[in-house]
């Protein structure tokens, strides 16, 4: 069955600090990973999914890595902001979705 | 700990037909239910937000009359996908948040993920 792993289970980083976030999973074989945030109260919303075939993809201030036979990905965040703070899943998806326990992010102005 | 149990986890359908989706709490009851959907290479995206006993609150551009949410108890919601299409064709998954059962009174919420239904309309 798969696993997936998330750490750190929290972070606090003052702002403007580059910062990383760890997603590990048992199983290679997946379709895709994808990175989520999730604030207080509210349903996922979706950062960057990341295919099989890929080794990372970029949004703004967000990039994620996928190195699947090693079952690692990374987000990497920079230069963050107080609006950064949440919390941030990383899901993988084989023939069902398997999410991480996520990584609670409080960036301190 | 805490699961939350989807079924089907696979169903095929001819265009035109109704399919229900059941989204089970087990271990707790979720005040919250959420659905979400992802279509083949993109990204899973939230449909929409259901509390207990009131109606569900849907994202821009997910049609209310299609995809009919009811959440009438705190361990199970439904999502009907009405007149099913071909474009429906995707994959389903809801989360539910709740407290779990014992815990304390200053326990916080915490959301918990079903292993999705696909859903193939032909």
């Amino acid at each position: 069955k798969q696993e997936v792993t998330q750490i750190p289970a929290a972070l606090s980083v003052p702002e403007g600090e580059n910062l990383v976030l760890n997603c590990s999973f048992t199983d290679s074989a997946i379709y895709n990973l994808q990175w989520f945030r999730q604030d207080p109260g509210k349903g996922l919303t979706s950062l960057l999914l990341i295919q099989s075939s890929q080794r990372e993809q970029t949004s703004g201030r967000l990039n994620a890595s996928l190195d699947k036979s090693s079952g690692r990905s990374t987000l990497y965040i920079a230069a963050s902001q107080p609006g950064d703070s949440a919390t941030y899943l990383c899901a993988v998806r084989g023939n069902q979705f398997y999410f991480g326990t996520g990584t609670s992010l409080t960036v301190i102005p | 700990g805490a699961v939350v149990s989807q079924h089907p986890s696979r169903v095929i359908c001819k265009s035109g037909t109704s399919v229900k989706i059941e989204c089970r709490s087990l271990d707790f009851q979720a005040t919250t239910m959420f659905w979400y959907r992802q279509f083949p290479k993109q990204s899973l995206m939230l449909m929409a937000t259901s509390n207990e006993g009131s109606k569900a609150t849907y994202e821009q551009g997910v049609e209310k009359d299609k995809f009919l949410i009811n959440h009438a108890s705190l361990t199970l919601s439904t999502l009907t996908v009405t007149s099913a299409h071909p474009e429906d064709s995707s994959f389903y998954i809801c989360s539910a948040r709740g407290r779990l059962a014992g815990g304390s009174a200053g326990s916080t919420d915490t959301q918990y993920f079903g292993p999705g239904t696909r859903l193939t309309v032909l």
